[in-house]
């Protein structure tokens, strides 16, 4: 059982390239989501998906896209990098929206580098 | 405005001392309430929960938190501190029925623990 798998771990992009953060899970579980992470910020969240072909905006959506075209997936995508797109991305699932009260499961991040 | 407050930013304690850190949220209503532990480089990891019932929350490594209603409160403690617990911890609660962020993950800042021996 993989859990929450993310790639890449690290990358470095130069401003202006497009790349897009993969995150699977292997649980069945409907609600996924993306994080930041900056010093001093917090995680904040950026996109969710209560299941597959629905996704909504969380908090810090600007610059980036989402789909949930299965259930597993949940890619987020950068479509023009910008140094201030520079953190620490983390997807999450659980088995469905949190404020069931649902066990919520996290990935180990991606450090992305916007040059 | 909905926010969870982690008032300190960071903290120092002594190994074997005892320890707390604090949370506070404003909500209409009581959410569910969580602590995640961070090691640097790491990713999260959950320490303990409160959803209802005894407002005393025991959770992994010794660790345990409060929640106050009263004061919109929900405290993490430990009695005696070890080394291996610096890292940064991040209070957060999911909202529930409540407009755009309706059932998500909402993180405080974190306070980031240092120990000295």
């Amino acid at each position: 059982n993989a859990g929450v798998t993310q790639t890449p771990k690290f990358q470095v992009l130069k401003t202006g390239q497009s790349m897009t953060l993969q995150c699977a899970q292997d649980m069945n579980h409907e609600y996924m989501s993306w994080y930041r992470q900056d010093p001093g910020m917090g995680l904040r969240l950026i996109h969710y998906s209560v299941g597959a072909g629905i996704t909504d905006q969380g908090e810090v959506p600007n610059g980036y896209n989402v789909s949930r075209s299965t259930t597993e997936d949940f890619p987020l995508r950068l479509l023009s990098a910008a140094p201030s797109q520079t953190s620490v991305y983390f997807c999450a699932s659980s088995y469905s929206t949190p404020g069931f009260g649902n066990t919520i499961y996290f990935g180990e991040g991606s450090w992305l580098t916007v040059v | 405005a909905q926010s969870v407050t982690q008032p300190d930013i960071h903290i120092t304690v002594s190994e074997g001392a005892s320890l707390e850190l604090r949370c506070n949220y404003s909500y209409g209503a009581t959410p569910y309430l969580f602590w995640y532990v961070q090691s640097p480089g790491q990713g999260l990891q959950l320490l303990l929960k409160y959803f209802s019932g005894d407002t005393l929350v025991q959770g992994i490594k010794g660790f345990e938190a409060e929640f106050k209603r009263s004061q919109s409160s929900f405290n993490l403690r430990k009695p005696s501190v070890h080394w291996s617990d610096a890292a940064e911890y991040f209070c957060a609660v999911v909202l529930m029925n409540y407009g755009g962020s309706q059932g998500n993950l909402i993180f405080g800042k974190g306070t980031k623990l240092s120990v000295k021996p």
